[in-house]
């Protein structure tokens, strides 16, 4: 049975710091990997999609890989700013669901200090 | 704007009520999910559907049913529900692909059960 966790459960850095969040998943076969963002009592915000046969893809300050192999992604945030701070999800969907049931971790909630 | 609604956005409802949750997607996608977000726990799937058939149903209880009309628009019939049905209520969609399926999600809708 697949699962994902995500570590540290909560973080607090001050404003300027490159951060890393780490996920980690059981089994390797899976389709792709996503992470997400929600702030409190919101919706999800889909960040990055990484399909199983990439290792890595970026948008502005976000980088993440995967490493299939060891069962696990890293999202790497740059130059942090306050407004980065939410809660940060990391999903995966396993082989043989059609695609479709795909396994959440519990979160990295973030606090960026000013 | 993800380009996914979800209506209303904050519903209470005693034990006997029976309402329903809407959510619609502008994406032209063809698969919707219902997710629920309970405190301090994982994102739990409920149903998916594609193409309008049920794919998945995750061991949901019967107080909860589903309802996809079409692919633009999916509902969550709710009756004679627990407190511990209390949460934050997301929808999602995607386009099916054979590499797995990019989700985007609805900003939610928090239900109370009193």
């Amino acid at each position: 049975k697949q699962e994902v966790t995500q570590i540290p459960a909560a973080l607090s850095v001050p404003e300027g710091e490159n951060l890393v969040l780490n996920c980690s998943f059981t089994d390797s076969a899976i389709y792709n990997l996503q992470w997400f963002r929600q702030d409190p009592g919101k919706g999800l915000t889909s960040l990055l999609l990484i399909q199983s046969s990439q290792r890595e893809q970026t948008s502005g300050r976000l980088n993440a890989s995967l490493d299939k192999s060891s069962g696990r992604s890293t999202l790497y945030i740059a130059a942090s700013q306050p407004g980065d701070s939410a809660t940060y999800l990391c999903a995966v969907t396993p082989w043989g669901t059609g695609g479709f049931k795909t396994i959440f971790g519990a979160g990295t909630r973030l606090f960026v200090k000013a | 704007e993800t380009g996914v609604t979800q209506t209303p956005r904050h519903l209470v409802m005693g034990m006997t009520n029976k309402k329903s949750l809407k959510c619609e997607q502008h994406l032209g996608h063809n698969a919707m999910y219902w997710y629920k977000q309970s405190a301090k726990k994982p994102l739990e799937l409920m149903f998916v559907y594609s193409l309008e058939e049920r794919v998945e149903n995750n061991s949901v209880p019967s107080r909860f049913s589903p309802e996809c009309p079409n692919s633009s628009h999916l509902f969550l019939h709710l009756h004679t529900l627990q407190p511990e049905d209390s949460a934050l209520y997301l929808c999602a969609s995607s386009q099916r692909k054979v590499s797995g399926n990019e989700q985007f999600f609805g900003p939610g809708t928090r239900l109370t059960v009193l």
